[in-house]
């Protein structure tokens, strides 16, 4: 149980153009999910929270304009970035929380994007 | 707010030797830690996990310890295998909020 699934795995797109990721709660209904970037052999830096049904809180210095993130069901959420340059070149990965464990968070496998 | 300190960033073992990844938190509120074990290129996988009302859980060679007083909580891999090289991180989870705070991550490479 308690699978995420993260799509897609790598994408590369030109420079200005927008990108969709998406994140999956397979068997659990996922109340909160979180968005994270990563740099290379760096942590997790939290990019930001959204909840099913309400907008998404973003971290201090994460452009909301630019990072449009979606909650729509209690199984996705979608994170776009809009008019995409090479320094949001990254590794971006979500996490989960079960509504029935609100204290635990599961992983997607991440998506590596890369802007040219 | 939380902040997770963890030690040492590199750990480097020889297969079958024990391996220790320390972890402090500053939250007194925070009462689940998490482990993660992520692999290259891919999201991390939680391994085992702890509560504040518990001081120690075990699952098979992996083991963590949690002392609320000091607000330390150490990773324990025992016998260790190649196929645990990985990035470890540590998380503290404050019950307010449920939003981890992560530590930087301890590379731990097992030779061999």
């Amino acid at each position: 149980g308690a699978v995420v699934s993260q799509h897609p795995s790598r994408v590369i797109c030109k420079s200005g153009t927008s990108v969709k990721i998406e994140c999956r709660s397979l068997d659990f209904q996922a109340t909160t999910m979180f968005w994270y970037r990563q740099f290379p052999k760096k942590s997790l830096m939290l990019m930001a929270t959204s909840n099913e049904g309400s907008k998404a809180t973003y971290e201090q210095g994460v452009e909301k304009d630019k990072f449009l993130i979606n909650h729509a069901s209690l199984t996705l959420s979608t994170l776009t970035v809009t008019s995409a340059h090479p320094e949001d070149s990254s590794f971006y990965i979500c996490s989960a929380r079960p509504r029935s464990r609100p204290t635990e968070a599961f992983f997607g496998q991440g998506t590596r994007l890369t802007v040219v | 707010g939380e902040n997770v300190e963890q030690h040492p960033s590199t750990l480097s073992v020889q297969e079958g030797d024990s391996a220790v990844i320390k972890c402090t938190y500053s939250d007194s509120a925070s009462n689940y830690f998490p482990w993660y074990k992520q692999e290259l290129g891919k999201g991390p996988q939680l391994i085992i996990d702890i509560r504040s009302n518990v001081g120690e859980k075990k699952d098979q060679r992996i083991a963590v310890t949690l002392n609320k007083t000091a607000k330390h909580f150490s990773l324990h891999i025992t016998e260790t295998q190649p196929e645990d090289s990985a990035v470890y991180f540590c998380a503290a989870t404050p019950g307010g909020s449920y939003i981890p705070t992560f530590g930087r991550g301890t590379s731990l490479i097992v030779h061999p």
